[in-house]
């Protein structure tokens, strides 16, 4: 069965640094990945997804991520911080079978 | 509505009690999930309906979880004799055929559920 690891749970920036959420995913099919954005008191959003296509991915708010199959890898990044990219991450993995499984979340902070 | 309803937002009850969580998807989409938020755990998978297929209930963490979903529609989650640990936010999201695909869940804004 498929299953996601985000190897930080809290992440701190200071606004206009990159940002670096990890992700590393375990699967034994070609699987489609995603990364979901849930700000306070906000419902879950689809930030970005990789489904066979180009491996490298543009989301919304400059966010974007990379696949790459030898390191088991999609990790999610973002030039340059703002104080409203505050918020939790999720990353996301399916397999054929449809069923979409969360990691835990990254909880990421902004420091003005 | 045009988005996933889950009711009721909030419910308090007493350890031991029969609890009903209800979810109305958004028409046409033929995936159901439901998941549970628990403070510092992330999103934990539950159980899966897609179409008139036999749900995946690989996630249901014990007997006194069960799901049903009527008509392809509205889905119900019942949590029977209820314990401290089932405190948690309930999502309930849907999806159209191929969310593999597309990626695009739909999530409610989930039900709060404390379990005194």
């Amino acid at each position: 069965a498929q299953s996601v690891t985000q190897l930080d749970s809290h992440v701190s920036v200071s606004e206009g640094t990159p940002v670096l959420l990890r992700c590393n995913y375990s699967s034994s099919y070609s699987p489609s990945l995603f990364w979901y954005v849930q700000h306070p008191n906000k419902g879950l959003q689809l930030l970005l997804k990789y489904t066979s296509a180009a491996t490298l991915v543009k989301g919304i708010n400059g966010f974007e991520a990379e696949f790459k199959k030898s390191e088991t890898s999609f990790h999610l990044t973002k030039p340059s911080a703002h104080m409203s990219d505050a918020a939790e991450y999720f990353c996301v993995v399916s397999e054929g079978n449809n069923d979409m499984r969360f990691g835990a979340g990254t909880r990421l902070t902004v420091k003005p | 509505g045009a988005g996933v309803s889950q009711s009721p937002s909030n419910k308090v009850t007493e350890k031991g009690k029969d609890v009903e969580l209800r979810c109305d998807p958004i028409s046409g989409h033929t995936a159901l999930y439901w998941y549970r938020q628990s403070l510092g755990q992330g999103l934990e998978f539950l159980i899966y309906f897609q179409g008139n297929s036999a749900p995946d209930k690989s996630g249901l963490p014990s007997d006194r979880f069960s799901a049903e979903r009527t008509g392809g529609s509205v889905s119900t989650l019942t949590i029977q004799r209820t314990q401290q640990e089932d405190s948690a936010v309930y999502l309930c999201a849907s999806s159209l055929f191929r969310p593999r695909r597309t990626g695009e869940l739909f999530f409610g804004e989930g039900s709060r559920l404390t379990v005194l």
